[in-house]
């Protein structure tokens, strides 16, 4: 099994549906949770960060964990063709480990 | 905002050739990293430098040197290029190598070896 897994999708939705991401991870001491986006020829940007189970909101974005189930999501709201990207989860214990990413369409 | 510069953006490279991957950034951060993203594998780390100075191997480091004389600068050689490095590197820094601090990227640097 893989240290962090990441359905790579691609994953297309209409615009204003609600877009639902998620990781699953096996190393229980991952503490850190991030989300990165990246669109296409570009490198990933810090999307959202967390760090205790729960929900952090901001914007149309809210980010979940679930440390007991080692299990994260994001989810976007009201998605628009802008959020088309590659998202990628990331989790740190001592180091940094990525998913592959899930490719995001959102279709006008 | 410049925040992580990398060059070239793209190059198509002979393979046993030698090249260099410069990566420049202005955030005084202590901490950069290398990665390479291949379609189906990811993100994987090459090498990382936690401070000037030091250095240390990251998941895949073979094929590739990694020096880090000042803070800013933090440059990735091929020594002989394989096709198999046919990929796109990406560059980050971040405050320090605590596990709490998120990486920021560059754009990217897309290598092809023929």
């Amino acid at each position: 099994q893989k240290e962090v897994e990441q359905d790579p999708g691609p994953l297309s939705v209409p615009e204003g549906a609600i877009v639902s991401l998620n990781c699953t991870y096996s190393n229980s001491a991952f503490q850190y949770f991030m989300w990165y986006r990246q669109y296409s020829r570009k490198g990933p940007e810090l999307l959202m960060y967390t760090y205790s189970s729960g929900n952090k909101e901001d914007g149309r974005f809210t980010a979940q964990v679930d440390k007991s189930s080692k299990y994260i999501s994001l989810f976007i709201r009201d998605s628009q063709p802008s959020d088309s990207a590659t998202y990628l989860c990331a989790m740190s214990d001592n180091r940094l480990a990525f998913g592959k990413g899930n490719q995001v369409v959102v279709i006008p | 905002t410049a925040g992580i510069t990398q060059a070239p953006t793209s190059q198509i490279l002979a393979a046993g050739r030698s090249m260099t991957l410069r990566c420049t950034q202005d955030m005084r951060h202590n901490a950069m990293y290398w990665y390479r993203q291949d379609l189906g594998l990811g993100l994987r780390l090459i090498h990382y430098s936690n401070t000037a100075g030091t250095t240390g191997k990251g998941e895949v480091p073979d094929g590739y040197s990694v020096s880090r004389a000042n803070t800013d600068d933090f440059p990735l050689t091929l020594a002989s290029a394989v096709p198999s490095q046919t990929s796109v590197y990406f560059c980050a820094s971040s405050v320090d190598g605590a596990s709490n601090q998120p990486q920021h990227f560059g754009d990217g640097t897309r290598l092809s070896i023929l």
